[in-house]
């Protein structure tokens, strides 16, 4: 069974300093891969995906996460972060089965940045 | 992507009785998917609704305390039956565009529920 492991639960960091949201997974077959950001009382906003390709993939907001398979890792970084981004991060594996693709998430990290 | 809209947006309830959370999308999608998000916790998927079939429940998930309806291809609905306080959590639906690139979802707001 595939799974997905958020590292940190929560990560407190000071404006303009640069972040990592560490994601591992778990899977035996190909994945896709997606990070998404849940500010406070809103719904969830796709940050960024891995399909395939480049493992480098930039996302929105200044955010880009790297696929690394033989750690099957997928974290998440923003060289300088800033207030606005203080929200919940989650990390999702999707793999295709029963006749859809299905998501997986993470716990979660909640990102508290600091002035 | 597409443009999903959830309602209510929020709703306190009284233990025993029922809530019927709509979710509408602004395009056809093939694939809805309905999650919970109990207080402080991740996503757990509730069951996926395809239009014109029975919807597909995850385990530990029944149809009786969480029918739904997906009576077209942008309208569905989640009930939450005979609620109990452990019900209080964020009931979201996602979406995964037709014809689009299948697979990613995109979320709805989310309903907060509280069960008093």
């Amino acid at each position: 069974a595939q799974s997905v492991t958020q590292l940190d639960s929560q990560v407190p960091v000071f404006e303009e300093a640069p972040v990592e949201l560490r994601c591992n997974y778990s899977s035996s077959v190909s994945v896709y891969l997606f990070w998404y950001v849940q500010y406070p009382n809103q719904g969830l906003q796709l940050l960024l995906k891995y399909l395939s390709g480049s493992t480098l993939v930039k996302g929105i907001n200044g955010f880009e996460a790297e696929f690394n398979k033989s750690q099957t890792s997928f974290h998440l970084r923003k060289p300088s972060v800033h207030i606005s981004d203080t929200a919940e991060y989650f990390c999702a594996v999707s793999s295709f089965s029963g006749g859809y693709n299905k998501l997986i998430f993470g716990a979660g990290t909640r990102l508290a940045v600091h002035p | 992507s597409a443009v999903i809209s959830q309602k209510p947006s929020r709703d306190i309830c009284q233990r025993g009785t029922s809530l019927t959370i709509q979710c509408q999308v602004d395009s056809q999608v093939t694939m809805m998917f309905w999650y919970r998000q109990q207080p402080g916790q991740s996503l757990t998927l509730i069951a996926t609704a395809n239009q014109g079939s029975e919807a597909t429940y995850e385990s530990g998930f029944v149809i009786d305390k969480f029918p739904i309806s997906r009576p077209n291809l942008t309208f569905s609905t989640l009930t939450v039956s005979n609620m109990s306080p452990e019900d209080s959590s964020i009931y979201l639906c996602s979406v995964e565009p037709t014809g689009g690139m299948a697979d990613t979802q995109y979320f709805g707001p989310g309903t907060r529920l509280t069960v008093l």
